[in-house]
């Protein structure tokens, strides 16, 4: 049972353009989420998080939106450099319990 | 640099064997995890420690096993190895102590992977 889904595997953007990764989620119970990016041959990075009493979080290019309601939050990225090529992953959890990870999406910009 | 430190990066064996991968968290991390990716699937959470003893299991299979030492470095034993076991292999750690009925684990600090593949 795939509690974070992340249904696009792939996304091409234009750079300086907007990026928009997707992030679905099943647990009601969840209600802390991240997003993790990852390069070819490294370990998987931390990049930003919002708690479910926020609808939005913002970290200079990144900022990340929560619809509860929807359960579904998005990652956007503006504007989209080359070195923002990479596969990003989200991730939830509530209370104590580990964190769950979606399969990812491998974003590519392009020049 | 994440400050968590795995080994072997990459590790060739044959069906049946048994290899141990090694983690060392960031220094002060008391959480260890391990994780799985297979090909074009996601992390899958297998086994976490906290100060030496196991606090929660996910999908580890019973050839697979894990501890924690004093030292707080993790090991990540497989056995009989099988050619689906061919995976990268992640540990993370946490800085966050745990409270009973507190927020959980966040932010997680991952080391590079183990690559293992099984020939």
């Amino acid at each position: 049972d795939q509690q974070v889904k992340q249904n696009s595997p792939s996304l091409s953007v234009q750079e300086g353009r907007i990026s928009i990764l997707n992030c679905d989620y099943t647990n009601s119970m969840f209600d802390y989420f991240l997003w993790y990016k990852k390069y070819p041959a490294e370990g998987p990075t931390f990049l930003i998080s919002i708690s479910s009493i926020k609808d939005k979080n913002e970290d200079g290019r990144f900022t990340v939106f929560l619809n509860k309601s929807a359960k579904h939050l998005s990652l956007h990225i503006v504007p989209s450099q080359p070195g923002d090529s990479a596969v990003y992953f989200c991730a939830s959890n509530f209370g104590n319990e580990k964190l769950t990870f979606g399969t990812g999406t491998r974003l590519t910009i392009i020049p | 640099d994440s400050g968590v430190t795995q080994t072997p990066k990459h590790l060739i064996t044959a069906t049946g064997q048994r290899v141990t991968l090694r983690c060392s968290p960031r220094s002060g991390d008391l959480s260890v995890y391990w994780y799985q990716q297979s090909l074009d699937q996601g992390l899958q959470f297998l086994i976490q420690y906290y100060n030496g003893e196991e606090r929660a299991k996910g999908n580890i299979l019973e050839r697979f096993s894990a501890q924690q030492f004093p030292d707080l470095h993790s090991e990540l034993n497989l056995s009989s190895l099988e050619l689906g076991d061919s995976a990268l292999y992640f540990c993370a750690s946490s800085d966050r102590v745990e409270i009973a009925g507190g927020p959980g684990e966040r932010e997680l600090f991952f080391g590079e992977g183990s690559r293992l593949t099984v020939l």
